[in-house]
């Protein structure tokens, strides 16, 4: 079946601008997460939605950061006011929300500010 | 708080050899560990993970991991490496919220 997609692939903006970054999950997975990676870095945990809600949003460096999952599936990853210090790949996961299992990780989004 | 240490920036072994990468972690409960490679411009796919039971797991493309409690350690071993193991492997702690280290870039010599 369909892995995790994310769109788009890449993303330039400029500084000050507001960018959405999407996750399509694979189907049927309840549990979804985004995860941000600076270059030489691993990835970055930023939020994780259980169904529609966001059960943990503690990676969110600040409040320009903000994601969304109205209907339990495709989750929508909002930057507003974007700073340069934001580009980075940004990647999304999900797995199935039974227990601890595992995470798919999308290929990501590269953003980059200029 | 959770947190991984992964002490080698970068690997190069020769094709054949035999390689481990090191990871140290730091987590306050049992922890779930994992193990991921990420290729250029491809996902990261997971290798091997552990939960509980047996120290030694074994996961996709003949890696196997060994979880040492008292060393806070977990790392990730493979007898043989082939030339298509060239990637970034990446260690990670946590349940959802996980936890990644910097990394190891692995090179393989031909």
């Amino acid at each position: 079946g369909a892995g995790v997609s994310q769109t788009p692939s890449n993303k330039v903006t400029e500084k000050g601008k507001y960018v959405e970054l999407r996750c399509d999950p694979i189907s049927g997975h309840t549990a979804l997460y985004w995860y941000r990676q600076s270059l030489g870095q691993g990835p970055e945990f930023l939020i994780y939605f259980q169904g529609t809600g966001a059960a943990d949003d503690s990676g969110l460096p600040n409040d320009r950061f903000f994601a969304v999952r109205p209907e339990g599936s495709v989750s929508t990853l909002k930057i507003q006011r974007t700073e340069r210090g934001d580009s980075a790949m940004y990647l999304c996961a999900s797995s199935s929300g039974q227990g601890v299992d595992e995470q798919y990780f999308g290929p990501g989004t590269r953003l980059t500010v200029t | 708080a959770q947190s991984v240490t992964q002490p080698d920036i970068h690997i190069t072994v020769s094709e054949g050899a035999s390689l481990e990468l090191r990871c140290n972690y730091s987590y306050g409960a049992t922890p779930y560990l994992f193990w991921y490679v990420q290729s250029p411009g491809q996902g990261l796919q997971l290798l091997l993970k552990y939960f509980s039971g047996d120290t030694l797991v074994q996961g996709i493309k003949g890696f196997e991991a060994e979880f040492k409690r008292s060393q806070s350690s977990f790392n990730l071993r493979k007898p043989s490496v082939h030339w298509s193991d060239a990637a970034e492997y990446f260690c990670a702690v946590g349940e959802r919220d996980m936890r990644f280290g910097a990394g190891t870039r692995l090179t393989v010599k031909p």
